[in-house]
């Protein structure tokens, strides 16, 4: 079953506006990780927040973990439209070997 | 996209035939995936590698196949196709698969199946 899911499926912003996407799970996790798609292309790594860990940053990116309520935001500030893309969380397990699990991803369109 | 190339790109196969996707990478990594994408249900794990002729099941192993004879390249195997294997499969790497690690990965371009 899927870990993480995103929130909202999809999003429509103008140029130069914000874009919030959230990402809750179900277990404990090590870290979270966010990649982007753009279409018909493989998924980017954009930035890895680990649970100790309560925010941080990349470029324009935001990327928040609250453990507590088990939820991740990705904040992308003064969006232009190369940020048009796909963006999916992924998972780890608490310790040990673990795969990524994705979410269902949030759709971003800014025009 | 870091060194990983997929092939074929494309592929239109008929039910019942066997069909191999093959994943090549340059960076030496030790870990490689296999995921489906498909429309509602996001990206899904088939089966990874943990080293030459290591393998191990994901979520959706059923119908699947792997080998990994060589640390640059991982095959994904449909020993007879079905309409319901029709997707885009990507393959990834990693240096670690470790919790705490250096676990991102790092896609290649995707192969978009279909079967007829």
């Amino acid at each position: 079953s899927q870990q993480g899911e995103e929130d909202p499926q999809a999003l429509s912003i103008q140029e130069g506006e914000n874009a919030t996407m959230n990402c809750s799970y179900k277990t404990s996790i090590n870290n979270l990780q966010w990649y982007r798609q753009n279409s018909g292309r493989g998924l980017v790594h954009l930035i890895l927040i680990r649970s100790n860990e309560r925010e941080k940053h990349s470029g324009r990116l935001r990327v928040t973990l609250d453990t507590s309520k088990k939820s991740s935001s990705l904040l992308i500030t003064a969006s232009r439209a190369a940020d048009t893309a796909s963006y999916f969380c992924a998972t780890a397990r608490l310790s040990g070997y673990s795969t990524l699990t994705f979410g269902k991803g949030t759709m971003l369109l800014v025009s | 996209d870091a060194g990983i190339t997929q092939s074929p790109r494309h592929k239109v196969t008929e039910t019942g035939t066997p069909v191999t996707l093959r994943c090549h990478q340059t960076e030496n990594h030790r870990y490689m995936y296999w995921y489906r994408q498909d429309p509602g249900h996001g990206l899904r794990l088939i089966h990874y590698s943990y080293g030459v002729k290591d393998t191990d099941k994901g979520e959706v192993s059923d119908g699947y196949s792997v080998s990994r004879s060589k640390t640059e390249d991982f095959l994904l195997t449909l020993e007879s196709a079905t309409s319901s294997q029709t997707s885009v499969y990507f393959c990834a790497i990693s240096e670690s698969i470790l919790a705490g690690g250096r676990n991102e990965q790092f896609f290649g371009p995707g192969t978009r199946l279909t079967v007829l």
